[in-house]
């Protein structure tokens, strides 16, 4: 089974600065989906960002970009520019993409805390 | 994007009594739902995998006859808890699958049994 495996519970960055959230997973699959989730206070989980396995190419969305080792299973999110609305609990995630329905794997997460 | 709904957003029922929580895809069909139970920051953990028009699979050590889903159609899953007591007090969140890249949540249900 996989499993993913987030070892910062707890992160903090400075206003405007970069922070990166690490995350790794386990699979014996060659193809995947990767994710980060941010849950605010809210708790209205955010997809952030997501990442096909068998593209090298690191996705990015605006302020939010990856690294994506994947011989290495480390699936890191890299933050520039904080902004006080990135504080948060951010999830990594996991979805094999060999069977049609099947749940995501989610990591114990990251809480984010930008100070201003 | 696709937008996921539940209802109520919050709810607060006596022990004994019965809940409902709904799950809608707005914008989307999805033959695929899922359910989570969140406890204070801890990750989401997943409750049943609904698929509309069968019987739901449920996680180990969920109790299927406390926690009964029904997703009659394809914008509608409902999860219901019976006979609540205070230790199904918890956060509820359900999601919605777009093919295989795409999960959207609903906002979630604070459930308290008094």
């Amino acid at each position: 089974a996989q499993t993913v495996t987030q070892s910062q519970p707890e992160m903090s960055v400075q206003e405007a600065e970069t922070v990166t959230l690490s995350c790794t997973y386990d699979t014996s699959e060659s193809d995947y989906y990767l994710f980060w989730y941010k849950q605010p206070p809210s708790r209205q989980m955010i997809l952030v960002i997501r990442q096909e396995a068998y593209k090298q190419q690191n996705a990015t969305e605006n302020r939010f970009s990856v690294n994506f080792q994947k011989a290495a299973k480390s699936f890191s999110l890299k933050i520039s520019d904080s902004q006080l609305g990135d504080a948060a609990m951010y999830f990594c995630a996991y979805r094999t993409i060999n069977s049609g329905n099947t749940p995501l794997v989610f990591g114990k997460g990251t809480r984010l805390s930008v100070i201003a | 994007g696709a937008v996921v709904s539940q209802h109520p957003s919050r709810v607060i029922c006596k022990s004994g009594t019965s809940v409902k929580i709904e799950c809608r895809s707005l914008d989307f069909q999805a033959t695929t739902m899922f359910w989570y139970r969140q406890f204070p920051k801890q990750s989401l953990m997943l409750m049943a995998t609904s698929n509309e028009g069968s019987k739901a699979t449920y996680e180990q050590g969920v109790e299927k006859d406390k926690f009964l889903i029904n997703h009659a159609s394809l914008t509608l899953s409902t999860l219901t808890v019976t006979s609540a007591h205070p230790e199904d007090s918890s956060f509820y969140i359900c999601s919605a699958l777009v093919g295989l890249s795409g999960e959207y949540f609903g906002p979630g249900t604070r459930l308290t049994v008094t």
